[in-house]
């Protein structure tokens, strides 16, 4: 089983739409969780951090469910500029970063 | 502030030819990343350091040597390039990865013909 899985993609949404990506996780004893944006070709960026607790920033909310090893991002109000590929990132406590595969969302007008 | 530099952005080398990837960051941070992504792929962790000095294996790191010989500089250096390490290199820093963000630069495009 990989470490970190997420939903193969890609997803195609209408601008507007309210999308949802998963990502499981193999580590129970993972500690940090992140989800990050790349777009294409360039660096992957920071989007949220995930808490225990869930979190929201403007349109994304960002879930983790520790039982389940489940972490969840759902956009609300789609944009065109929100297309990127979305990566789960799991640390398990320590310097091991582990990355997800990516799903790719295409926003379309 | 930089943030995370890294040169050259691109380069193309032939088999068995030598180079290094330069890493750099003005942030102090101790923790340092180097990882390679393949088309359509996650990213894979070459090597890490936790401060100058010290730096250890990552999940992917034959083919690869590095050093941190400064807090600020962490370069990788490919021997004897081959084609399956055409690939994007991508360097980051943490201040502390068990609870913050690692910043990434901007990559390096190698491809090895």
């Amino acid at each position: 089983r990989k470490e970190v899985e997420q939903d193969p993609g890609p997803f195609n949404v209408p601008e507007g739409a309210t999308v949802a990506f998963n990502c499981t996780y193999s580590n129970s004893a993972s500690q940090s969780f992140f989800w990050y944006r790349q777009d294409c070709r360039k660096e992957p960026k920071l989007l949220m951090s995930v808490y225990s607790s869930g979190n929201e920033d403007g349109r994304f909310t960002a879930q983790l469910n520790r039982a389940s090893q489940y972490i969840s991002l759902l956009i609300r109000d789609s944009k065109l500029s929100d297309s990127a590929t979305y990566l789960c990132v799991v640390n398990d406590y320590g310097q091991n970063f582990v990355f997800g595969p990516g799903t790719r969302l295409s926003v379309l007008p | 502030n930089a943030g995370v530099t890294q040169t050259p952005k691109f380069r193309i080398l032939k088999i068995g030819q030598s180079m290094t990837l330069q890493c750099a960051q003005d942030m102090n941070h101790n923790y340092m990343y180097w990882y390679r992504q393949d088309p359509g792929m996650g990213l894979k962790l070459i090597y890490y350091s936790v401060g100058a000095g010290i730096t250890d294996k990552g999940e992917v790191p034959n083919g690869y040597n590095v050093s941190r010989s400064t807090t600020e500089d962490f370069p990788l250096r490919l021997e004897l390039a081959a084609p399956s390490q055409t690939s994007v290199y991508f360097c980051a820093s943490s201040s502390d990865p068990n609870y913050n963000e690692q910043f990434f630069g901007p990559g390096t495009r190698l491809t090895v013909l």
